[in-house]
């Protein structure tokens, strides 16, 4: 199975702040990746496809990008509303694998 | 518009079945290049895909499941299935469906989950 790893687990924010949550995968998936955001009691909301393209609707200050086998989701300029978990997911292959989560909390 | 919904017994026992519905709008699973996809979180932790159906009803699992994952559609009335065997405590969970688009990507729509207990 392909493993991704997401990192920070956790993260202390403040409002304004640029955030970075990192998934690395455990063996080539292309651009197979997409990036999830989820709030308490609610479904994930798709925010990345594709490991760079920004789905409908979603603000311009995240983005996804891609160096080799690390795929990243920044968030520029944090507002209140952003806090949230996050989760990547790989599905070049199957079993599709989601990474463990990111918990962003507000400082 | 797009939308998706489950359904599902609640609570169950262990070592019963557990079967959950996926009633679904705005998209057919006829349609080439559509699929449906599966996925639970337990309270508090990440997402586990359990598994995928597609238009061509090609059928895709989970193996941490083992054999005691069914998938399946009934394109007619827009639904598609999961079945899990043999459950136990750690089947607990938050279960999703969620579409996919092979033209553009995986699970961009989601329903808004079903909880589902077991529990002696």
């Amino acid at each position: 199975d392909i493993q991704m790893t997401q990192s920070p687990s956790s993260m202390s924010v403040s409002l304004g702040d640029t955030v970075t949550i990192t998934c690395r995968a455990s063996q080539d998936v292309g651009i197979y990746v997409n990036w999830f955001q989820q709030k308490p009691g609610k479904s994930p909301r798709r925010m990345i496809y594709r490991a760079t393209n920004l789905a409908d609707g979603v603000p311009s200050r995240f983005s996804g990008s891609r160096s080799g086998s690390d795929y990243s989701l920044t968030i520029s300029s944090l507002e209140s509303e952003d806090v949230a978990d996050y989760h990547c997911l790989q599905y070049d292959e199957y079993p599709n694998t989601f990474g463990a989560g990111t918990k962003l909390e507000l400082k | 518009q797009v939308t998706l919904k489950e359904s599902g017994p609640g609570i169950l026992q262990p070592s019963q079945t557990l079967s959950l519905t996926c009633t679904f709008s705005g998209f057919s699973l006829s349609t080439y290049g559509m699929g449906v996809g599966w996925i639970r979180q337990p309270s508090g932790k990440g997402l586990e895909w359990l598994a995928n159906i597609w238009w061509d009803d090609d059928k895709y699992y989970n193996p941490s499941l083992k054999n005691r994952l069914t998938i399946s559609k009934d394109t007619s009335n827009n639904q598609a299935f999961l079945k899990i065997t043999n459950v136990d405590t750690a089947d607990t969970a938050t279960y999703y469906c969620a579409r996919i688009d092979i033209g553009t990507t995986f699970f961009d729509y989601w329903g808004q989950g079903v909880m589902v207990t077991v529990s002696s």
